[in-house]
């Protein structure tokens, strides 16, 4: 199985801050990555598919990068509505797998 | 626009059986693989199952394989996840989420969700 692992796991940020969060995986998975936004309560958001693409909707202030085994999501200007958590998922083979997710906090 | 529904959780006792519901609505059911995850409260998010868009295939997490069982009725756009021999480990919310386009696709929409609570 491939594993995902994130960094930080929390994150505490202002509003306006740029923030980089990392998910790296235990074998090459090209650039099967996928990164989510949920908030409490709530199903995840698809933010970045195929590693860099932006899901329909996704604000610019977010982006994505990286191939192989490490990943990297960006939020730019981070907002009072990004305040959550984040979550990285590859694709590349079964089973799928999330990584264990960076809680983004108002500092 | 594309919905998804999940139903049927509820509280269980361990060992006993449940069996989720999904209906789906806004894209074209028969097209697409669907899948499984589940997240308990508080923890990550776990993928759980995937059955082929004609329901001849399937792929399970080795936490559940063996147990779960998925399978599909694309005359009803409904989509299914037998669950036996429940355990506490299994208390989650069960999501069926649908893939952007093909089985390696990750998923551009959700339910809200299916509660599943396993107690004596």
């Amino acid at each position: 199985d491939i594993q995902l692992t994130q960094s930080p796991s929390f994150l505490s940020a202002s509003v306006g801050d740029r923030v980089t969060i990392t998910c790296r995986a235990s074998q090459g998975i090209n650039t099967y990555l996928a990164w989510y936004q949920q908030k409490p309560g709530t199903a995840p958001k698809l933010l970045i598919y195929a590693a860099s693409t932006l899901q329909n909707g996704v604000p610019s202030r977010f982006s994505g990068s990286g191939s192989g085994t490490e990943f990297t999501l960006t939020v730019t200007a981070l907002q009072p509505e990004d305040f959550a958590t984040y979550f990285c998922q590859q694709v590349r083979s079964y089973p799928l797998t999330f990584g264990g997710g960076t809680k983004v906090e108002i500092k | 626009q594309v919905q998804l529904v999940e139903s049927g959780g509820g509280v269980v006792q361990p060992g006993r059986s449940l069996r989720l519901s999904c209906a789906a609505s806004g894209f074209i059911f028969s097209n697409y693989g669907l899948h499984w995850v589940r997240q308990a409260p508080g923890k990550n998010l776990e993928w759980l199952a995937v059955i082929s868009h004609d329901g001849t295939r399937t792929h399970y997490a080795d936490s559940v394989k063996g147990r779960f069982t998925v399978s599909r009725d694309n005359s009803k756009n409904t989509l299914f996840l037998q669950m036996n021999s429940l355990t506490y480990e299994d208390t989650a919310v069960y999501y069926c989420p649908k893939p952007r386009g093909g089985d390696y696709d990750p998923f551009d929409f959700w339910g809200q969700g299916a509660l599943v609570t396993v107690t004596s």
